[in-house]
C-alpha cells in the first residue's frame, strides 16, 4: 500500500540542526512532487517545503528559507529536510506529504522536532 | 504570503448542515481554482477531502462538498455525524510556487 514513513525527530537545542527522512512505499516515488508540512502544538499546518519530481524545482516558505534545505534520492525513494539554525518557533510535528497538482493526497504519521534548551 | 481566513470554530447538529468558509485574496484563492480542504481528527494526520475546489477523492462521502465564489471558498457538511468532528484545513495555491492555509476550524457536532 502507498506508505510515507518519517523519521529523524528529535530534541535539539536553538541554533542546532537536524535532518528528517521520509521513506516512500507504494507508488512511483519519482512520479510525485513532495512536501514537507509542519503543525506547532496547538496550531494549523504549515507548508514548509516541496521539491518536484525531478528536484528541479524547489521551494521554501519564507520562516525557513535559508535555512531548511529540501532534497530527495529517487534512486532509494526517499527525500529529506535538512534543518540548520533551529529555532523554538521550529518546534512542530513535521510530515512528509504526497504533492498532486497543489494538493496533498498521501500523508505520513508525522516526526515531532522540539526546539529547547 | 498570509494565511486564508477560517472561522475558528463552527457546530451543528447530526444530521444538519454546516458550512466552512475560507476567504483569500485576489492572488490566490480568487486567481485559481486549487483550493484543497483537509480534516484533522486529534493526535492524526490530516486527510485530503477536496481538491480543485469541487473534487473528493476515492472513498470520501459525497456528504462533503465544496464550492468557490470570488475571494471565498467554502466546504459543506451535510447530514452531520459524530464522526465529522474534527479539524478542517483550507489551502490554496498563491502564484510564485507559494500555497497557503487557513488557520483552521474546529467542528463540534452537538
Amino acid at each position: 500500500q502507498v506508505q510515507l514513513v518519517e523519521s529523524g525527530g528529535g530534541l535539539v537545542k536553538p541554533g542546532g540542526s537536524l535532518r528528517l527522512s521520509c521513506a516512500a512505499s507504494g507508488f512511483t516515488f519519482s512520479d510525485y512532487y513532495m512536501s514537507w508540512i509542519r503543525q506547532a502544538p496547538g496550531k494549523g499546518l504549515e507548508w514548509v517545503s516541496y521539491i518536484s519530481s525531478r528536484a528541479s524545482t524547489i521551494y521554501h516558505a519564507d520562516s525557513v528559507k535559508g535555512r531548511f534545505t529540501i532534497s530527495r534520492d529517487n534512486a532509494k525513494n526517499l527525500m529529506d529536510l535538512q534543518m540548520n539554525s533551529l529555532r523554538a518557533e521550529d518546534t512542530a510535528v513535521y510530515y512528509c506529504v504526497r504533492m498532486r497538482g497543489y494538493h496533498l493526497d498521501v500523508w505520513g504519521q508525522g516526526t515531532t522536532v522540539t526546539v529547547s534548551s | 504570503q498570509s494565511a486564508l481566513t477560517q472561522p475558528a470554530s463552527v457546530s451543528g447538529s447530526p444530521g444538519q448542515s454546516i458550512t466552512i468558509s475560507c476567504t483569500g485574496t485576489s492572488s490566490d484563492v480568487g486567481s485559481f481554482n486549487l483550493v484543497s480542504w483537509y480534516q484533522q481528527h486529534p493526535d492524526k494526520a490530516p486527510k485530503l477531502i477536496i481538491y480543485e475546489v469541487t473534487n473528493r477523492p476515492s472513498g470520501v462521502s459525497n456528504r462533503f462538498s465544496g464550492s468557490k465564489s470570488g475571494d471565498t471558498a467554502s466546504l459543506t457538511i451535510s447530514g452531520l455525524q459524530a464522526e465529522d468532528e474534527a479539524d478542517y484545513y483550507c489551502c490554496s495555491y498563491a502564484g510564485s510556487s507559494s500555497v497557503v492555509f487557513g488557520g483552521g476550524t474546529k467542528l463540534t457536532v452537538l
